[in-house]
């Protein structure tokens, strides 16, 4: 079943605020990617971490993978109502190859 | 977007009616998905294919089964729908390296009355 848990469920910010979505595994994890889905729409691929205590940039979005792969975060610097959606963490299972596991998601809501 | 499309993109239909749904890629990935996706469980694997003729069970396969007699094809059927399967199904491709990318499809909402 799913090894990661994601948290908060729900985010509603005032546009301008920042904002922050994490997973959290027991294990340690080969990688972690991370997706967005915007309401009505399909996941799609933002970036993937494999480094321990690796950190990627895209623009105002700020990614990093947890020195002991264990953990993920996803920071929103002044978060604009294009950001509105879903964000989803997702990582390879371990005894097949390309099974993915995705988190449960947090659904942000950016309040203009 | 990747080349996939979802037929039908929306279904009604009734409980013990089988059910077929259709997905299609123009990109020649190896690997091919089915997920559904349901209010406070995010994506979960159906089952997943790594070739032609060649599938395996993903974490909620009771009440699915699957097909692949093309690169280009993946179908999901469910052989007598109940309510439990209304959902939103999603297929994705990838080309196949582990923890390659997920491509997505635009998805199918599926209500069995």
């Amino acid at each position: 079943g799913q090894q990661v848990m994601q948290i908060p469920q729900y985010q509603h910010v005032q546009e301008g605020e920042d904002f922050t979505t994490y997973c959290n595994s027991s294990t340690t994890l080969s990688n972690i990617q991370w997706y967005k889905q915007r309401p009505g729409g399909h996941p799609v691929f933002l970036i993937q971490l494999v480094k321990s205590g690796e950190v990627k940039k895209q623009k105002r979005l700020t990614f990093q993978f947890g020195e002991a792969k264990k953990n993920s975060s996803l920071h929103i610097t002044a978060t604009q109502t294009t950001d509105v959606g879903t964000y989803f963490c997702a990582h390879p299972g371990w005894n097949t190859g390309n099974q993915f596991y995705f988190g449960t998601g947090t659904s942000l809501t950016v309040i203009p | 977007d990747a080349g996939i499309t979802q037929s039908p993109r929306h279904k009604v239909t009734e409980t013990g009616t089988p059910v077929t749904l259709r997905c299609h890629q123009t990109e020649n990935h190896r690997y091919m998905y089915w997920y559904r996706q349901d209010p406070g469980h995010g994506l979960r694997l159906i089952h997943y294919s790594y070739g032609v003729k060649d599938t395996d069970k993903g974490e909620v396969s009771d009440g699915y089964s699957v097909s692949r007699s093309k690169t280009e094809d993946f179908l999901l059927t469910l052989e007598s729908a109940t309510s439990s399967q209304t959902s939103v199904y999603f297929c994705a491709i990838s080309e196949g390296r582990q923890g390659e990318t997920q491509y997505f499809g635009p998805g199918t909402r599926l209500l069995v009355l």
